[in-house]
């Protein structure tokens, strides 16, 4: 079983759309928690963190359930820039690695 | 700034050969990584290290080694090249934990 799963994708969705994605680890010690975005052929850049109570940062929400294990992101208003790989990343439990998902693709279209 | 910067952008060895990826920033950061990501598995990491004059293993090290003799600089190395080490390699820091890693633009390398 991999340590951070996520559906690849791809979502399609015009603009303005609303999509979520969906996130779960599998290791119950894992504490800190994390969206990166990734662009076709780039380098991956931290989007936002993911905290317990869920946070917001404009048109993006997090959520974090510790019980079942399970992350979030939500794009509101999707907009054509926003067309990347999203990666679910968590830390392994300790505090010197993180562990990235393999992505969700987004292709947001006209 | 330049931020992390990587050398080479490409390359393409034969097996068996040797080579260095070179990974350098500017920002003073304590931490470094170097990764591979390959279609539908997502970044994996190599080695690592959490200061000047230490490494560590991460979840792929086979075939590969490392150096962090100076802070700004961290180096990976193929002894003896192979196929299936064919693939796009990162480096990241960041300053005193991994949460915000800040990545180089990648080496793309082919092993034939």
């Amino acid at each position: 079983r991999k340590e951070v799963e996520q559906d690849p994708g791809p979502f399609n969705v015009p603009e303005g759309a609303t999509v979520a994605f969906n996130c779960t680890y599998s290791n119950s010690a894992s504490q800190s928690f994390f969206w990166y975005r990734q662009d076709c052929r780039k380098e991956p850049k931290l989007l936002m963190s993911v905290y317990s109570s869920g946070n917001e940062d404009g048109r993006f929400t997090a959520q974090l359930n510790r019980a079942s294990q399970y992350i979030s992101l939500l794009i509101r208003d999707s907009k054509l820039s926003d067309s990347a790989t999203y990666l679910c990343v968590v830390n392994d439990g300790g505090y010197n690695k993180l562990i990235f998902g393999a992505g969700t693709r987004l292709a947001v279209h006209p | 700034n330049a931020g992390v910067t990587q050398t080479p952008k490409f390359r393409v060895l034969k097996t068996g050969q040797s080579m260095t990826l070179l990974c350098a920033q500017d920002m003073n950061h304590e931490y470094m990584y170097w990764y591979r990501q390959d279609p539908g598995m997502g970044l994996r990491l190599i080695h690592y290290s959490v200061g000047e004059g230490t490494t560590a293993k991460g979840e792929v090290p086979d075939g590969y080694n490392v150096s962090r003799l100076k802070k700004q600089n961290f180096l990976l190395g193929l002894e003896s090249a192979a196929p299936s080490q064919t693939s796009v390699y990162f480096c990241a820091s960041s300053y005193s934990t991994p949460w915000e890693q800040y990545f180089g633009p990648g080496t793309r390398l082919t092993v034939t």
